[in-house]
């Protein structure tokens, strides 16, 4: 069964440095997606990804943040420079359709960050 | 911002009994709801949907009903076994909106002991 994947599944960094979460989403699938889950608290939206650009952001989504598909199957999240609080489980995920009702979104395992 | 609140950190069941997980919502834009499950190092895995023109949605042991008018959701797990003890998301969508996003709740984790 396809599934999404995720590397690594735990980065350890600095605070100020620079990391990039990888994901591998399923290979017919168009739309993409990163959702982070801080330790005790709700999973929330970041980015939604189509045809090579950003189709729908967070707040929590600002300029430290961006995301690209450099290739046909990568899709990476990319934080410039990172704070404490960003810290947390990243999860990355895809579907075939944007709308939530007519595809389900299918998420990776996930890549710890903690930063230091 | 609590969209989508589930009031319930934990639930533990009997196996063979009833599973009722219970889930709220305030945005009156949600027109979409899912319930995801997540086991410790994995992803949420999607469990079952339902659309707010319906209010009931069955795919085997797991039911999802819709009250509309109160702005509130259940997943019924009938009957439950051990291997379903994990934590269940409630998430909640604006298809109409043109929003793509899946907003959850905290979680629930169900416990169901033989």
């Amino acid at each position: 069964e396809p599934e999404v994947t995720q590397t690594p599944s735990h980065q350890v960094t600095q605070m100020g440095q620079e990391v990039i979460l990888r994901c591998v989403p399923i290979s017919n699938h168009l739309y993409f997606y990163w959702y982070r889950q801080i330790l005790g608290q709700k999973v929330e939206f970041l980015v939604s990804f189509y045809n090579n650009e950003i189709s729908e952001k967070s707040e929590i989504f600002d300029d430290q943040f961006s995301v690209e598909r450099p290739d046909g199957s990568n899709f990476t999240l990319k934080i410039r420079s990172t704070k404490l609080e960003d810290s947390a489980m990243y999860f990355c995920a895809s579907s075939r359709n944007g709308l939530a009702a007519f595809n389900e979104q299918f998420f990776g395992p996930g890549t710890r960050l903690t930063v230091l | 911002d609590q969209q989508v609140k589930q009031n319930s950190p934990s639930l533990s069941v009997q196996e063979g009994r009833i599973s009722i997980l219970n889930c709220d919502y305030t945005n009156s834009m949600f027109d979409y709801f899912l319930w995801y499950k997540k086991y410790p190092a994995e992803g949420p895995t999607f469990l079952i949907s339902i659309s707010s023109i319906k209010d009931k949605n069955e795919d085997g042991r797991f039911t999802v009903f819709l009250n509309k008018s109160a702005k509130h959701l259940s997943l019924h797990i009938v009957p439950s076994q051990p291997g379903d003890s994990a934590v269940y998301f409630c998430a909640a969508s604006a298809n109409q909106g043109g929003s793509e996003k899946l907003v959850f709740g905290k979680g629930t984790k169900l416990t169901v002991n033989p």
